[in-house]
Order: C-alpha cells, then sequence, then structure tokens
C-alpha cells in the first residue's frame, strides 16, 4: 500500500460545479498536511495547509479526518482556472514529506 | 532572487554522458531536496539536505546519482552515464527549515532528455 493514496481522476466538471477530493495516508503518526497545486508542465505550488479544525480559503476547504486517515479538498464554484492537478502532501516526521501522485481536475465551459 | 532558481531550464543529452543540474535555493532556507518527476507521474524524491547535517540519499535510484550541497548554498545533482530512463524533470524545493511545517517552494525544474 502507498503511503498517500489519491484517485488520479480525471475529474471532468462544468464551471460553477463543486468537486471535492481525498487523499489517504498509511501512517497514524502523520503530523502535517497540505494540498499543492500543479499547472500543466509547471512546478507545484502550495494551495493551503490542512489543519485539524478543518480551513477555507475562499471557494477552498480542506479537512482533516485523523481517525479515517484521509483528508479532503473542495473546491466550489469551480473556475476554468482551476484547472489542473491537486497533490496531497503528508509530512510524516523528521525531513520526510510524502507527495501523493496527484488528482487531474478539468474544468469546462 | 525572490525564488528558487534551476539551470538549465531544459537539457538534452546523448545516452551515456553525464549531466549536471543545480539549484539555488531562497536566500536563508536551510533545507533542500530534490525530486524527480516523470512525464504524467508524480513526485519522486530523490535526497534531503538539511543545513550541515549529512544528507538523506534514500531516494536516489542507482550509483550514478549523486548530490552536493555546501552549507546552504547551491546544489547540483549529478546523473553519470545517462540513460533514457533517466528522461525527466528534475525538481528542486526549499524551505525554511526541515522537520514539521515545512513548506517548500519549488523551482521550475530541469528537463532532461535522453536520446
Amino acid at each position: 500500500r502507498k503511503e498517500v493514496e489519491q484517485d488520479p481522476g480525471p475529474f471532468n466538471v462544468p464551471e460553477g460545479a463543486t468537486v471535492a477530493f481525498n487523499c489517504t495516508y498509511s501512517n497514524s503518526a502523520s503530523q502535517s498536511f497540505f494540498w499543492y497545486r500543479q499547472d500543466c508542465r509547471k512546478e507545484p505550488k502550495l494551495l493551503m495547509s490542512v489543519y485539524s479544525s478543518g480551513n477555507e480559503d475562499g471557494r477552498f476547504t480542506a479537512q482533516l479526518n485523523r481517525a479515517s486517515q484521509y483528508i479532503s479538498l473542495l473546491i466550489r464554484d469551480s473556475k476554468l482556472s482551476d484547472s489542473a492537478t491537486y497533490l496531497c502532501v503528508v509530512y510524516t516526521g523528521g525531513f520526510k514529506t510524502i507527495f501523493g501522485a496527484g488528482t487531474r481536475l478539468f474544468v469546462k465551459a | 532572487g525572490a525564488g528558487v532558481s534551476q539551470s538549465p531550464s531544459n537539457k538534452v543529452t546523448e545516452k551515456g554522458k553525464d549531466v549536471e543540474l543545480r539549484c539555488d535555493p531562497i536566500s536563508g532556507h536551510t533545507a533542500l531536496y530534490w525530486y524527480r518527476q516523470r512525464l504524467g507521474q508524480g513526485l519522486e524524491f530523490l535526497i534531503y539536505f538539511q543545513g550541515n547535517s549529512a544528507p538523506d540519499k534514500s531516494g536516489l535510484p542507482s550509483d550514478r546519482f549523486s548530490a552536493e550541497r555546501t552549507g546552504e548554498s547551491v546544489s547540483t545533482l549529478t546523473i553519470q552515464r545517462t540513460q533514457q530512463e533517466d528522461s525527466a524533470v528534475y525538481l528542486c524545493a526549499s524551505s525554511l527549515r526541515g522537520g514539521e511545517a515545512n513548506i517548500q517552494y519549488f523551482g521550475a525544474g530541469t528537463r532532461l532528455s535522453v536520446l
């Protein structure tokens, strides 16, 4: 089993839709969690950190479920510019940060 | 500079040649990471440097790969006797510190093509 697993997609949604991605992790001792965004042929960039209490940044909401060992990302009112690959990132201690393989999102007009 | 800088941005080489990739981290960032990303794939961890500590080389795929970093400055990733399977984008990231809550800032990568 991979340490961090994501549904690769692609998710194809119309503009204005709400879409959610989950990411599961295997190490129960994992401490910090992030979502990164990677545009086609570009480097990954931090989208948001994921806090235990959940957090929201505009149209984006991140949640952590430690009991079930997954994090989620919800995007409301999808825009064309949201089309990208979303990477789940889990910090497990020491230096080790594990990137998921990513979920591809296509938002269509 | 303001961000992580990598050079060259593109490199085309012949099978069997050696290549050297460079990463200039954000000033003051003590931690530096190298990743490999093959086309359509996720990030594959290669090596991690933290200050003057011994690097973690657990992700290097073979002894053809090596990396150096002096203190908290520039890092170089060297691939000897390149193979076609080495073709990928090599990404460098730096963070203010390693460990908990580190946020990694990535360079634009070096796209390596081995013919």
